[in-house]
C-alpha cells in the first residue's frame, strides 16, 4: 500500500526557520517531491531528492533518508509569503505514478 | 519554459449536464499527462493517468464511464465530467511530464467545478 504521512498544519514567525517532515511507505520509490500550493492555485515545483542528504536551494533546502523513509523540508527566514500549503510527493514505479501526501499548512505570522 | 494550461479556468454547471476540461502543455509534449482532483483543505487525488493514443488507466475508485479522458495528441488530453453532480464540485488539475526526460511533473493552474 501507499501511505505519506505528514503534520496537518504548523504556525512560525516571520524570519525563523521551519521543518516540515514527511514519512512515507511505498510499494516503490523513485524520487521525492516537495510542492509548495497557495489557495485555489495548483502545485509548484520546490525540490526534488532521489538519493540520500541534502539538497539545497535558496531558502529551501529538502533532505531524504531512503533508508528510514524519511524526508523534510527546510525553509529559513521566513516571509509572510511563505504561508501556503506545503505537500510532499512519492514517485513510483518507474515515474509513472505520483502519491500526494496530504499536506502540511503553514501560517507565518508576523 | 513547460507551461501547461488549462481551459476553463472556473465553470458553473447545472445537474446533468457534462462539462469539458482541457489541458494543454504548450512549450513540450507530453505523452503522459495526469488528472487530478482536490477537495477542499485536502490533498491532491490522482484520478487517471492519461496515455497519447491509448486508453487511460484509472485510479481504483475512479468512474471511468463518468469521467471521460481523451489524449489525443502530444499537448492536449481533455476531461470530461459526464452527467454532473453537486458531490463532484471539485478543484481539477492536470499535469504533464515532458517527453524529453527530466523528473519532474508541470501542473496546470487547475479548473474550480461547480455543479449546482
Amino acid at each position: 500500500g501507499q501511505n505519506i504521512d505528514q503534520p496537518t498544519e504548523m504556525t512560525a514567525t516571520e524570519g525563523a526557520i521551519v521543518q516540515i517532515n514527511c514519512t512515507y511507505q511505498t510499494s516503490g520509490f523513485n524520487g521525492l517531491f516537495w510542492y509548495q500550493q497557495h489557495a485555489g492555485e495548483a502545485p509548484t515545483f520546490l525540490s526534488y531528492n532521489v538519493l540520500d542528504g541534502l539538497e539545497e536551494k535558496g531558502r529551501f533546502s529538502s533532505f531524504l533518508s531512503r533508508s528510514k523513509g524519511y524526508s523534510y523540508l527546510l525553509l529559513k527566514e521566513l516571509q509572510m509569503k511563505d504561508s501556503a500549503s506545503y505537500l510532499c510527493a512519492v514517485r513510483d514505479n518507474y515515474g509513472q505514478n505520483f502519491v500526494f501526501g496530504p499536506g502540511t499548512r503553514l501560517s507565518v505570522l508576523p | 519554459g513547460a507551461v501547461v494550461s488549462q481551459h476553463p479556468s472556473r465553470v458553473i454547471c447545472k445537474s446533468g449536464t457534462s462539462v469539458k476540461i482541457e489541458c494543454r502543455s504548450l512549450d513540450f509534449q507530453a505523452t503522459t499527462m495526469f488528472w487530478y482532483r482536490q477537495f477542499p483543505k485536502q490533498s491532491l487525488m490522482l484520478m487517471a493517468t492519461s496515455n497519447e493514443g491509448s486508453k487511460a488507466t484509472y485510479e481504483q475508485g475512479v468512474e471511468k464511464d463518468k469521467f471521460l479522458i481523451n489524449h489525443a495528441s502530444l499537448t492536449l488530453s481533455t476531461l470530461t465530467v459526464t452527467s454532473a453532480h453537486p458531490e463532484d464540485s471539485s478543484f481539477y488539475i492536470c499535469s504533464a511530464r515532458a517527453d524529453s526526460g527530466g523528473y519532474e511533473q508541470y501542473f496546470g493552474p487547475g479548473t474550480r467545478l461547480t455543479v449546482t
